[in-house]
This record gives C-alpha cells, sequence and structure tokens, in this order.
C-alpha cells in the first residue's frame, strides 16, 4: 500500500482564492481526519470522517473552510477565500474502525499552503 | 481540558550522546500514549504505544516510559544518529467515545550534530 496520498505537496496562492487540498486514504479504512500544523499551535485536528460522512468538524475554524468526501477513496479540503493566516502544513491522515488495535492513524505527508 | 505538554522545546545533543524527552498530560480518560516522529517535510510516524498497564516500551534505540500515577512520560534515544534529527510529538488519547480524538503535544525538534 502506497500510504496515504496528498495532493499538491505545495501550494502557493494570493489573497481572497479558492484552494483544494485532495487526500486519498489508505484502502480499507473507514476514518479518515483533516489536520493543520503550525508552529504557534502544532497539530490541530479540523474534522473526520466515518465512513464518508463527516462526524466532527468542531475544529473547522471558519465557514471559509469546508471538506467533503464523496467515497471511500477520495477526500478534498477547501479555503474559500484563502487568507494569509491560513498559511500551514495539512495532514490528512486514515485509521480503521475502532477495536481493530490501536487505531492508529497514519499520516499523508501534508500539503504546505502559504497565502500571500 | 485534554492538554500535552511536553519539554523541551528544542534540543541539540553530539552524535553518539543519549538524550530524554519529556511529556506531561493531563487528558482523562486516559487510553494510550504515543510518540511520533516527525521528520522535516514529512507527516508524523508512530514510534511506540502505550496503555495504561503498560511503563515501558521499547523500539530500536527508541525507549518509551509511561507513569500513569504522574501521567507523565519519556521518551529516550540512545546513541543518537544524524537521522534521529526530527520532532518528536507525544500524542494521548482519550478512552470513551472520543477514542477517535487525538491530544497532541507541540513537540520536541532534535538536532543531532556530527
Amino acid at each position: 500500500d502506497a500510504g496515504v496520498i496528498q495532493s499538491p505537496r505545495h501550494e502557493v496562492t494570493e489573497m481572497g482564492q479558492e484552494v483544494t487540498l485532495r487526500c486519498k486514504p489508505i484502502s480499507g479504512h473507514d476514518y479518515l481526519f483533516w489536520y493543520r500544523q503550525t508552529m504557534m499551535r502544532g497539530l490541530e485536528l479540523l474534522i473526520y470522517f466515518n465512513n464518508n460522512v463527516p462526524i466532527d468538524d468542531s475544529g473547522m475554524p471558519e465557514d471559509r473552510f469546508s471538506a467533503k468526501m464523496p467515497n471511500a477513496s477520495f477526500s478534498t479540503l477547501k479555503i474559500q477565500p484563502s487568507e494569509p493566516r491560513d498559511s500551514a502544513v495539512y495532514f490528512c491522515a486514515s485509521r480503521t474502525a475502532p477495536g481493530q488495535g490501536f487505531n492508529e492513524q497514519f499520516f499523508g505527508p501534508g500539503t504546505r499552503l502559504t497565502v500571500l | 481540558k485534554n492538554q500535552v505538554e511536553q519539554s523541551p522545546q528544542s534540543l541539540i545533543i553530539l552524535e553518539g550522546k543519549n538524550c530524554t524527552l519529556q511529556c506531561n498530560y493531563t487528558v482523562s480518560p486516559f487510553s494510550n500514549l504515543r510518540w511520533y516522529k516527525q521528520d522535516t517535510g514529512r507527516g508524523p510516524v508512530s514510534l511506540t504505544i502505550m496503555t495504561f498497564s503498560e511503563n515501558t516500551k521499547s523500539n530500536g534505540r527508541y525507549t518509551a516510559t509511561l507513569d500513569a500515577d504522574t501521567k507523565q512520560s519519556s521518551l529516550h534515544i540512545t546513541a543518537s544518529q544524524l537521522s534521529d534529527s526530527a520532532s518528536y510529538i507525544c500524542v494521548v488519547s482519550a478512552s470513551g467515545g472520543s477514542n477517535y480524538k487525538l491530544t497532541f503535544g507541540k513537540g520536541t525538534l532534535l538536532t543531532v550534530n556530527p
């Protein structure tokens, strides 16, 4: 398995533009998580899905952020409009259902977003 | 509020030396504690996972300890190598319905110099 795949790896955009980050979880994983990492705040959970259904989006900072999971192998995180304070590394992670081992989350390589 | 505090924030050591990283947590009810290694430009990768009943676990040159009474954990790195240069993140999971949710520390940035 190739692990969690994210694209693009780097994104530079101008304030006000729409940004879409993409994630392909590990096949067979029922849970998908979106995180944001900054130097100041570390890793923060934005939203997570179970079987393609959003379960908890309380970490999504504003209405400018939205996430979808149209099927078990694809998810997007969209920021519209983007702002400089959105600059961060965004990670996607996936894991199996509860009860299967320690529910280890496997992280993708991340997307480094820079909003000018 | 669940919190994980790590110290030091950063550490510089010479290749071949040992070091110990600290983690204090206030997550309740406790389920398990993990140490992740995050190389620059990569996602975190799990090093060890410990439950309440485990007080030590090793993974090669990495040894993690857990004191559930004092809610402290440490990660000891033996005979450090240049490739150990990374951020080490302590992550605690709460048990119960929210066990999907992990509380992350901000990490310790370790630099190993030749």
